[in-house]
């Protein structure tokens, strides 16, 4: 089945600055690659997604890119914000078909240093 | 607002007792899930179910069981609860379709003791 994962497992970063979290997938079929924002005591919650015959897509201060061939996804947060501080997951799910289900990655708690 | 409610966020059970944790979802969505969140273990599958009735083993599938009578509604079963279920339940829902991201609930703090 599908592996995911994900580093950092924390990450601080100034007010402002920009933050990056990387993860892995390992099965090539793969197509839907979507990341999830945690905020404490709530449920994760879908910021971004991307497809795989897409290399990036973009939302404001968030991007996400994807490299099919190294089989590798980044989250981008630019001018980062004290409330994008929370802990963050990436996923990814395969494409046979009636395989709903996503592989999650061991997320990364985000911390901004105001 | 579309929604995933978990019926109780906090629950403090025994161990062998038997603890039902409750899901319903209001998007006519035909996939539902539970994930159970531990530190440093991510998220983690412990059953599915595509449909009414319909159910399938996630990764951690082992002292739990799963009912979906009607299609808004999954429930996770903890036959005998011990103290290694003592975790963070989250319940999911999505369309069928590859491009479809889950909606989650905003999770059920069970403690074991």
């Amino acid at each position: 089945g599908e592996n995911v994962e994900q580093h950092p497992s924390t990450l601080s970063v100034q007010e402002g600055d920009s933050a990056v979290i990387k993860c892995t997938y390992s099965d090539s079929a793969s197509n839907y690659f979507p990341w999830y924002k945690q905020e404490l005591g709530k449920g994760p919650q879908l910021i971004i997604d991307i497809r795989s015959n897409v290399g990036e897509k973009k939302d404001q201060r968030i991007a996400v890119t994807l490299n099919k061939t190294a089989k590798h996804f980044s989250l981008h947060i630019t001018e980062t914000q004290p409330e994008d501080s929370a802990v963050y997951f990436c996923a990814a799910r395969g494409s046979n078909f009636g395989n709903e289900k996503l592989t999650f990655g061991t997320g990364t708690r985000l911390t901004i240093i105001p | 607002d579309v929604k995933v409610t978990q019926s109780s966020r906090y629950l403090v059970k025994r161990t062998g007792e038997k603890v039902f944790l409750e899901c319903v979802q209001d998007m006519d969505h035909e996939n539902m899930f539970w994930y159970r969140q531990d530190p440093g273990l991510g998220l983690r599958l412990i059953y599915f179910s595509y449909d009414v009735k319909m159910k399938e083993k996630g990764d951690i599938p082992e002292g739990y069981s799963v009912s979906r009578e009607k299609k808004e509604r999954f429930s996770l079963i903890l036959e005998s609860a011990s103290t290694n279920q003592t975790s963070m339940y989250l319940c999911a829902s999505s369309l069928v379709g590859s491009f479809y991201g889950y909606t989650f609930g905003s999770g059920t703090r069970l403690t074991v003791v």
